[in-house]
């Protein structure tokens, strides 16, 4: 089955650029999905189709990704996007997430 | 504004069936441009897809859970729901229903979940 990787925890400080990634075999094939999720609220779609940002998203998060990582990318950092972020990408018609990474801002 | 309602028992017994239903609020979803999903999470852990549905009754399940699970859609009811079956303590866990939207129906690569419920949260004990 297919997996996607990503770091358990990252950490940045206010004001800087945060780069959190996901790495699956050949994941650039496909299309890659970022999901916010602070505690205790549903996730929220922040990135699909690996760049594409959805209406009401700050354009301080951006997507990318090629060979096998995709990448989520948030320039000025702020206290509000502590949170956990999920990617997901579809492998032989199954959804697939990965385990997520734990963004500290301090 | 479309907004999906999560409801059903939050305590099952072991060896039980687990049901749940997604409602949907100001948005149809007999819709061609969109599947209906669900995903859980449990305690502390991350999500997991569980499956999705076409208002035409079309389904695609995790490949894990296919055995268990049934994913039926209610046109007249404008609501979708998700059965589980001989659940366990590992079925525990946080139940989102959400709409996955594409632009491009040709294929579900192209899919992303951009409409989440609140969430169910369902506990499996006796």
């Amino acid at each position: 089955s297919y997996h996607l990787i990503q770091p358990p925890s990252e950490s940045v400080s206010p004001g800087q650029t945060a780069s959190i990634t996901c790495s699956g075999d050949r994941l650039g094939d496909k299309y890659a999905s970022w999901y916010q999720q602070k505690p205790g609220q549903s996730p929220v779609l922040v990135i699909y189709q690996d760049t594409k940002r959805p209406s009401g998203i700050p354009e301080r998060f951006s997507g990318s990704n090629s060979g096998n990582t995709a990448t989520l990318t948030i320039r000025g950092t702020q206290d509000v996007d502590e949170a956990d972020y999920f990617c997901q990408a579809w492998d032989s018609k199954t959804a697939v997430f990965g385990g997520g990474t734990k963004l500290t801002v301090l | 504004q479309l907004q999906l309602q999560g409801s059903g028992p939050g305590l099952v017994k072991p060896s039980e069936t687990l049901s749940l239903t997604c409602s949907l609020s100001d948005g149809s979803i007999s819709s061609s441009a969109h599947f209906w999903g669900w995903i859980r999470q449990p305690p502390g852990k991350g999500l997991e897809w569980i499956g999705n549905i076409y208002y035409s009754g079309l389904t695609y399940y995790n490949p894990s859970l296919k055995t268990r699970v049934t994913i039926s859609v209610d046109t007249t009811e404008n609501q979708f729901s998700l059965r589980v079956s001989s659940v366990t303590a590992a079925d525990t866990a946080v139940y989102y229903c959400a709409r996955l939207s594409s632009q491009n129906t040709a294929d579900l690569k192209y899919y992303y979940m951009d409409v989440w419920g609140k969430g169910t949260s369902v506990t499996v004990s006796s």
